[in-house]
């Protein structure tokens, strides 16, 4: 199985900081990763796919960067409906499809 | 717009089968990956398995021998049957639509426990 791992598991910041998150997979898997936002009580949501491509309705302060085994998830000025929790979603090759530990972004 | 809704009993005793399923409106039940996903309390999310309407279904390898993933296309709904389930079963449960999940259900937490 691919295994992913995220660092840091938790970074706290400020309204309008830039907050850059790494995901990294234990094999190649080009630009099959995906970013999910998870707010407490709510299902996660979709940011971004194949790396790079912004989900529909995502603002842009959002981005995606990396393939093959190191990935970035860039907030480039923090909202206050940002504070969530991050994780990156390998959806390469064969199952299992496997999420990273998480990323929480919290108020510093 | 896709809307999952999901349904199912919220309380086990271990040993029982959990029992699922996910309701899907709004767009095309043909062609899309449909997929189960978990959460125990305050940890990260697992990957149970996925099906498609004409193919066969895939699990994860630390639930395949307990797990059943199936489809009714003529109903558009998915359902999971998870067996002989333990309190480390505990979890809320989501259905989600695709390999990138961009459609997800609400969730629905199941509890085991004596």
């Amino acid at each position: 199985d691919i295994q992913m791992t995220q660092s840091p598991s938790s970074v706290s910041a400020s309204i309008g900081d830039r907050v850059t998150i790494t995901c990294r997979a234990s094999e190649d898997i080009s630009d099959w990763l995906g970013w999910y936002q998870q707010r407490p009580g709510e299902a996660p949501k979709l940011l971004i796919h194949y790396a790079s491509a912004l989900n529909t309705g995502v603002p842009s302060r959002f981005s995606g960067g990396g393939s093959g085994t190191h990935f970035t998830l860039t907030i480039s000025s923090l909202h206050p409906e940002d504070f969530a929790t991050y994780y990156c979603h390998q959806a390469s090759g064969f199952p299992p499809f496997t999420f990273g530990p998480g990323t929480k972004v919290d108020v510093k | 717009q896709v809307q999952l809704q999901q349904w199912g009993a919220g309380l086990l005793k271990p040993s029982e089968t959990l029992s699922l399923t996910c309701g899907v409106s709004g767009g095309s039940f043909i062609g899309y990956y449909w997929t189960w996903i978990r959460q125990p309390p305050g940890k990260g999310l697992e990957w149970i398995g996925e099906v498609v309407h004409s193919g066969s279904p895939n699990y994860s390898p630390s639930l395949r021998s307990r797990v059943t993933i199936s489809v009714d296309t003529s109903s558009y709904q998915f359902s999971l049957k998870l067996k002989s389930v333990s309190a480390a079963d505990t979890a809320v449960y989501y259905c989600a639509r695709g390999r990138y999940f961009e459609y997800w259900g609400p969730g629905s937490l199941v509890t085991v426990s004596s």
